[in-house]
């Protein structure tokens, strides 16, 4: 069965340090990966994607995540952190059993950057 | 483009009442999907759609009834509320997967609709 797992419920970062936050997937075939953040009452938005070619993947806001196929890893990282990237991020796998869009989601991290 | 839009924002019912959540994209996609998001379980896939009159089971089911009579629109029906329906219900859209990636999967989210069951 195809999964995703984000270990840490919460990361707390200081402003200006970099930051990282972790996920590990399980899937059948080629991963295609996503990351989406999520801020106080509102919607999911579209960070980044990965689904072919360089491992290293550039998205918004400043975001990126690297991909390492032997470690089934998928981690966000970002250089230096903003007290504004204090959100709920997501990370997600394409289900391909499914044949569709379908994407199997993680529990969620909560990120806290403080000043 | 307004994107995905959700209605209503927030809605209390009480135990076996019914209602209907609204979800519209202009943006011509032809997957459209609900999903409801519970603390520490993440997202979980109601039903989908890959077109109109086209619709599908996903991971959670029972308690709601979909239709896409339209491309635009994707409603969400509650047939009868129950306390464990009380969640944040989220509908996104995108273009269908062609293998080998692009952009048209990426799926684009509405602003959720707050749901409390009494």
């Amino acid at each position: 069965a195809q999964s995703v797992a984000q270990p840490e419920d919460q990361v707390n970062v200081a402003e200006g340090n970099p930051l990282t936050v972790k996920c590990t997937y399980s899937v059948s075939g080629n991963p295609y990966l996503f990351w989406y953040v999520q801020y106080p009452n509102r919607g999911l938005q579209f960070l980044l994607k990965y689904i072919t070619g360089d491992n290293l993947v550039k998205g918004s806001y400043g975001f990126e995540a690297e991909f390492n196929k032997s470690q089934t890893s998928f981690h966000l990282k970002k250089p230096s952190a903003l007290v504004s990237d204090s959100a709920l991020y997501f990370c997600a796998v394409r289900d391909h059993a499914g044949g569709y869009n379908k994407l199997i989601f993680g529990a969620g991290t909560r990120l806290a950057v403080h000043p | 483009n307004a994107g995905v839009t959700q209605t209503p924002k927030f809605q209390v019912l009480k135990t076996g009442q019914s209602m209907t959540l609204q979800c519209a994209q202009d943006m011509n996609h032809e997957y459209m999907s609900w999903y409801r998001q519970d603390p520490g379980m993440g997202l979980r896939l109601i039903h989908y759609s890959v077109g109109a009159g086209i619709t599908d089971q996903g991971e959670v089911p029972n308690g709601y009834n979909v239709s896409r009579s339209t491309t635009e629109d994707f409603p969400l029906r509650l047939l009868s509320a129950a306390p464990s329906q009380t969640s944040v219900y989220f509908c996104a859209s995108s273009g269908l997967f062609v293998a080998g990636g692009g952009n048209q999967e990426t799926q684009y989210f509405g602003p959720g609709t707050r749901l409390l069951v009494l």
